[in-house]
């Protein structure tokens, strides 16, 4: 089946810009997650979706990040006024609930550059 | 908070030799770990996971992680390296079911001819 789509695969933008990022998950996972990949700081969580709430924001580095999600499915994560530390690859994943651990697919992400 | 510490930004390796990739974890409790992989361009991968239930745990591509208590430890093993193996792992750990993955900051490996 069809796994995490994102899009656009690869982004660049002026510093100053807005930019919107999408993910599709796979069909029926009920929780989804964005994650930030740049040098230096590695792997980093931004915002976790379970339906269309987000009990946990935590990651989000600034007021300028932004996220939401509609009809349980796709995702948008927008960053506003972007700045060159905003550049970096934006990785989703998704996965069902459970009491138990519920493996996060991951998407091919999406490449940010803030020139 | 937990977190975990990989040894070693870049391990380089040939053909046919034991790949060892170092993790450490930090908490308190039992955690979850996990290894990923990512191949240029691509997603993170699930290797394997350790969820309590076994110490040795086994996964794809042959590749096999031991959780050690004692030395608070979950290092990944695959006995011969193949060049399809040229990859970036990251070690991973998360509180409970759903909660978000903490990583560390991956290792890559190369595979020399």
């Amino acid at each position: 089946g069809a796994g995490v789509s994102q899009s656009p695969s690869n982004k660049v933008t002026e510093k100053g810009k807005d930019v919107e990022l999408r993910c599709d998950p796979i069909s029926g996972h009920t929780a989804l997650y964005w994650y930030r990949q740049s040098l230096g700081q590695g792997l980093e969580f931004l915002i976790y979706f379970q339906g269309n709430s987000a009990p946990d924001k935590s990651g989000l580095p600034s007021d300028r990040f932004s996220a939401e999600r509609t009809g349980g499915s796709v995702s948008t994560l927008t960053i506003q006024r972007t700045q060159q530390e905003d550049s970096a690859v934006y990785l989703c994943a998704s996965s069902l609930l459970g009491p138990d651990f519920r493996e996060q697919y991951f998407g091919p992400g999406t490449r940010l550059t803030v020139t | 908070a937990q977190s975990v510490t990989q040894l070693g930004s870049h391990v380089s390796v040939s053909e046919g030799a034991l790949v060892l990739l170092r993790c450490n974890y930090s908490s308190s409790v039992p955690p979850y770990l996990f290894w990923y992989v990512q191949y240029p361009n691509q997603g993170l991968q699930l290797l394997l996971k350790y969820t309590s239930a076994a110490t040795l745990v086994k996964g794809i591509n042959g590749f096999e992680a031991e959780f050690k208590k004692s030395e608070t430890s979950f290092h990944l093993t695959k006995p011969s390296a193949h060049m399809s193996d040229a990859a970036e792992y990251f070690c991973a750990t998360r509180n409970s079911g759903n909660t978000p993955l903490v990583f560390g900051k991956g290792t890559r490996l190369s595979v020399i001819a």
